[in-house]
């Protein structure tokens, strides 16, 4: 299953919501999806997983919703530590593990 | 506190074994509870995933992987190590150690991952 990422470069401001999308080439289960944060030189951050769950200390501002083909991370009330690169992640059959190309967010 | 950290050479000559090694504290390899994951950035390019292992030695590696990869765990030291053969160029990569989590009792995804470490094979 290929993961497609849009779009590779958001560009905000902080205070506004940024909504992030992966796109699945074939159906995911919520469960298996999950969403990743990752700075310069930091260990990516686990966010959100099976599709909608936040991870233990994730802000609520953090979420994740979708189903099947079409997946969104939402952040809102962007803060300034949320520029940062995201990643989407499935698990699929034969115990696959696939990940999006990324999209970055940027401060406008 | 859960903190993974990936040390080994930086530079691998072409054909050689790239060994990596990632230790772990604030969770015990051990322990039975989790499974451990080698992931790789290959630049230009997205993740992907290496293979996993867990407390008892099993392991499941990506086949798509085309050097052939062995990951081993040392309890003694909560450390589990990555073996990647004959390498070439398009292995050269950041890689990153992970340990993984459950959802409905499947491992679908990485709780935690260390900084990742870069590898360059070149002669």
């Amino acid at each position: 299953i290929v993961l497609t990422q849009s779009p590779g470069t958001l560009s905000l401001s902080p205070g506004e919501t940024a909504t992030l999308s992966c796109r699945a080439s074939q159906s995911v289960s919520s469960s298996y999806l999950a969403w990743y944060q990752q700075k310069p030189g930091q260990a990516p951050r686990l966010l959100i997983y099976g599709a909608s769950t936040r991870a233990t200390g994730i802000p609520d501002r953090f979420s994740g919703s979708g189903f099947g083909t079409d997946f969104s991370l939402t952040i809102s009330r962007l803060e300034p530590e949320d520029f940062a690169v995201y990643f989407c992640q499935q698990y699929g059959d034969s115990s696959q593990y696939t990940f999006g190309q990324g999209t970055k967010l940027e401060i406008k | 506190q859960v903190l993974l950290q990936e040390s080994g050479p930086g530079l691998v000559k072409p054909s050689q074994t790239l060994s990596l090694t990632c230790t772990v504290s604030g969770a015990s390899v051990s322990s039975g509870l989790y499974y451990w994951s080698w992931i790789r950035h290959l630049p230009g390019k997205g993740l992907e995933w290496i293979g996993y292992i867990y407390y008892s030695g099993y392991t499941y590696y990506n086949p798509s992987l085309r050097s052939p990869v062995t990951i081993s765990l040392d309890t003694s030291q909560n450390q589990f190590s990555l073996r990647l053969s004959s390498v070439t160029a398009a292995d050269t990569a950041v890689y990153y150690c992970a340990r993984m989590g459950y959802t409905n009792g499947l491992l679908t995804h990485f709780d935690y991952w260390g900084q990742g470490t870069l590898v360059t094979v070149s002669s």
